[in-house]
């Protein structure tokens, strides 16, 4: 029972770099969630979707990009890596709105 | 605006002694609230949700949270604390109708021998 999996665990990027951060969920949940945990700050949203093809941004979306082609996958991307990207990224889902989210666990991003 | 405060940032307790963590929230309507666990260099883990239901919601791992409007606050405790608790746990808020929850800013728990 894998629940959510997130790949890559660790990465380092050169400053203006790009990368897929992907995330994959076995559950049948329609709703994905990517986040970002910066020290002291809790965790940021920064894309959702609520089924395949329906994507919509979050709090902190400038310089990510999402995509929902399958119920299971929901890849994040950044283009043009800057050092404000570094952080950790958690990809989560849930069956729907208002339950309590899985997450995946997680992917330490530097960007250098 | 909506808003969750965690009280502490940092609780230190004793292997076997109570535990509680402070959580509150601010919100124009009675909103779903959760705890969530993070052990070191993992996801975050449910630990128990209210979602207006009991007023006392019990968790996984002996934790439980009681939700008073009154004081719009969702304590989260524990009657003895036991070393694998050490951790960093989260209050979290989800408004009915929306796609937004709103993390605290987390408590890390330490527990010492």
């Amino acid at each position: 029972n894998a629940g959510v999996t997130q790949t890559p665990k660790f990465r380092i990027l050169k400053i203006g770099q790009s990368m897929t951060l992907q995330c994959t969920q076995d559950m049948n949940h329609n709703y994905m969630y990517w986040y970002r945990q910066d020290p002291g700050m809790g965790l940021k949203l920064i894309y959702y979707s609520v089924g395949a093809g329906i994507t919509d941004k979050g709090e902190v979306p400038n310089g990510y990009n999402v995509s929902r082609s399958t119920t299971e996958d929901f890849p994040l991307r950044l283009e043009l890596a800057a050092p404000s990207q570094t952080s950790v990224y958690f990809c989560a889902s849930s069956y729907s709105i208002g339950e309590g989210y899985t997450f995946g666990s997680g992917t330490r991003l530097t960007v250098v | 605006a909506q808003s969750v405060t965690q009280l502490d940032s940092h609780v230190s307790v004793s292997e076997g002694t109570p535990v509680l963590l402070r959580c509150n929230y601010s919100s124009s309507y009675s909103p779903s609230l959760f705890w969530y666990v993070q052990h070191p260099n993992k996801g975050l883990q449910l630990l128990l949700k209210y979602t207006s239901a009991a007023t006392l919601v019990k968790g996984i791992n002996g934790f439980e949270a009681e939700f008073k409007k009154s004081e719009t606050s969702f304590h989260l405790t524990k009657p003895s604390a036991h070393m694998s608790d050490a951790a960093e746990y989260f209050c979290v808020a989800h408004t009915s109708g929306t796609y937004k929850y709103i993390f605290g800013t987390g408590t890390r728990l330490k527990v010492l021998a």
